[in-house]
């Protein structure tokens, strides 16, 4: 079973605070891919990498930043959280193969800014 | 970059009927089609999907219907269950083998009256 893993379930951060939110996952997936899922908007794509180091800008890249250091870990980081980064987010992972793309999420991080 | 638009927002059903939902979408090179579900509480999980090669695909009480022309796809749940009341989203892609991250439609609410 694939298994996608968020540090946290829930956070609660001030504003101004720099925040890590980290994902890892067990099966050796190329890509990883970090999402924000807010009421009434489904889940739209911050960033995602493809590979260790790599990076690309998603919809919603503004106030994000990521980091990829080993292929099973991938951080999401708010260099100064605001509160309209209040939001659940979930990370998630997938194969490189054009014939297989279903990507497994984790749990989500419901993250408050105050 | 590509838009998916889905409708409708909530939908309610009798149990034991048939429930649709439709989504469209705009970037014609996009040629992967995913619907995930998310239970209350849980992470979306990965339903059924269906390539641009392909007109119609079925699993059990589940169906998705594409149209390429018209660049639209369908949900179609038949027989309806108690178990099937959740957050359902499509999502389309351009799915090369790399890491293509998913544009999702903001998401049906699905509930089955008992």
């Amino acid at each position: 079973d694939v298994k996608v893993t968020q540090s946290s379930r829930y956070l609660v951060k001030r504003t101004g605070e720099k925040v890590f939110l980290e994902c890892v996952q067990d099966m050796d997936h190329e890509n990883m891919f970090w999402y924000r899922q807010d009421p009434g908007l489904g889940l739209r794509l911050i960033y995602f990498s493809y590979d260790v180091k790599m990076k690309e800008k998603g919809d919603i890249p503004e106030g994000y930043s990521v980091s990829r250091e080993k292929k099973e870990r991938f951080s999401l980081i708010l260099e100064s959280a605001s509160t309209n980064q209040t939001s659940m987010y979930l990370c998630a992972s997938s194969i490189w193969d054009r014939l297989n793309t279903e990507a497994f999420f984790g749990q989500g991080t419901r993250l408050t800014v105050v | 970059g590509e838009n998916v638009e889905q409708h409708p927002s909530t939908l309610s059903v009798q149990e034991g009927d048939s429930a649709v939902i439709k989504c469209t979408y705009s970037d014609s090179a996009s040629n992967y089609f995913p619907w995930y579900k998310q239970e209350l509480g849980k992470r979306p999980q990965l339903i059924i999907d269906i390539r641009s090669n392909v007109g119609e695909k079925k699993d059990q009480r589940i169906a998705v219907t594409l149209n390429k022309t018209a660049k639209h796809f369908s949900l179609h749940i038949t027989e309806t269950q108690p178990e099937d009341s959740a957050v359902y989203f499509c999502a389309a892609t351009y799915s090369g083998g790399g890491a293509d991250g998913l544009t999702f439609g903001k998401g049906t609410h699905l509930i089955i009256q008992p």
